[in-house]
């Protein structure tokens, strides 16, 4: 597996404001992956980030709202624009390593919109 | 459609006891992956087992097994000699790409000192 540093780890946002949250792995993966998880439910996957290329969206999930970045191998980050109280939840950062098929996740960023 | 179902939304266990959390999924698939992440109030995300569809012989790691059942579509998850660090939620999961992952709706555990 690989160490995967997220942050913030945890922030309260003003509404309508935006915030970046930055995904750090210690090692080159093959794949990135944005998940939401709201508060009491499971994991939804936002985007695949592909590196120096337009992410991937998922149904129901929009570039200008949630725009992602991938300028290398090791590093993305995921925008929440505009924000509003339906945006809390906690941000997952995942990656999938050249080998395998297993994803592994970051810490988690806890976003509650006020 | 791939769907994840975990049937019990919170189990308790007395430390040191074993329990079985049920997980059941739907594909049309007969390749495939699955897994079990817990995840404890640190909210972090960890990989606890997987198991590979074309494998017939359980998974198991340490204290954790799986009874998977692939005619049935069953992938329940055994935690032998409980601990109260396993209390956690606990999500099954479902992969037949390795990219697009789909996830239950959790099984929230606690473990009775």
């Amino acid at each position: 597996s690989a160490v995967i540093s997220q942050k913030p780890s945890r922030d309260i946002c003003q509404r309508g404001t935006s915030l970046t949250i930055q995904c750090q792995v210690d090692s080159q993966v093959t794949m990135m992956f944005w998940y939401r998880q709201q508060p009491g439910q499971s994991l939804t996957l936002i985007a695949t980030a592909n590196q120096g290329s337009e992410a991937t969206y998922e149904s129901g999930f929009v570039i200008d709202k949630f725009p992602i970045s991938r300028p290398n191998l090791t590093f993305s980050t995921l925008t929440v624009s505009n924000m509003s109280p339906e945006d809390s939840s906690i941000y997952l950062c995942s990656v999938k390593m050249s080998s395998g098929n297993t994803i592994y996740f970051g810490e988690g960023s806890w976003l509650t919109v006020v | 459609a791939q769907t994840v179902t975990q049937s019990q939304p919170e189990m308790s266990v007395q430390e040191a006891e074993t329990v079985t959390l049920s997980c059941t999924y739907d594909t049309s698939e007969s390749d495939y992956y699955l897994f079990w992440y817990k995840q404890p109030p640190s909210r972090q995300m960890i990989l606890v087992i997987r198991q590979e569809a074309y494998k017939q012989q359980n998974a198991t790691e340490n204290r954790f097994s799986v009874n998977f059942q692939k005619a049935a579509k069953s992938f329940s998850l055994k935690i032998s000699d409980s601990q109260l660090g396993d209390a956690a939620m606990y999500f099954c999961a479902y992969s037949f790409t390795g990219n697009q992952f789909y996830f239950g709706t959790g099984t929230s555990l606690t473990v009775i000192p």
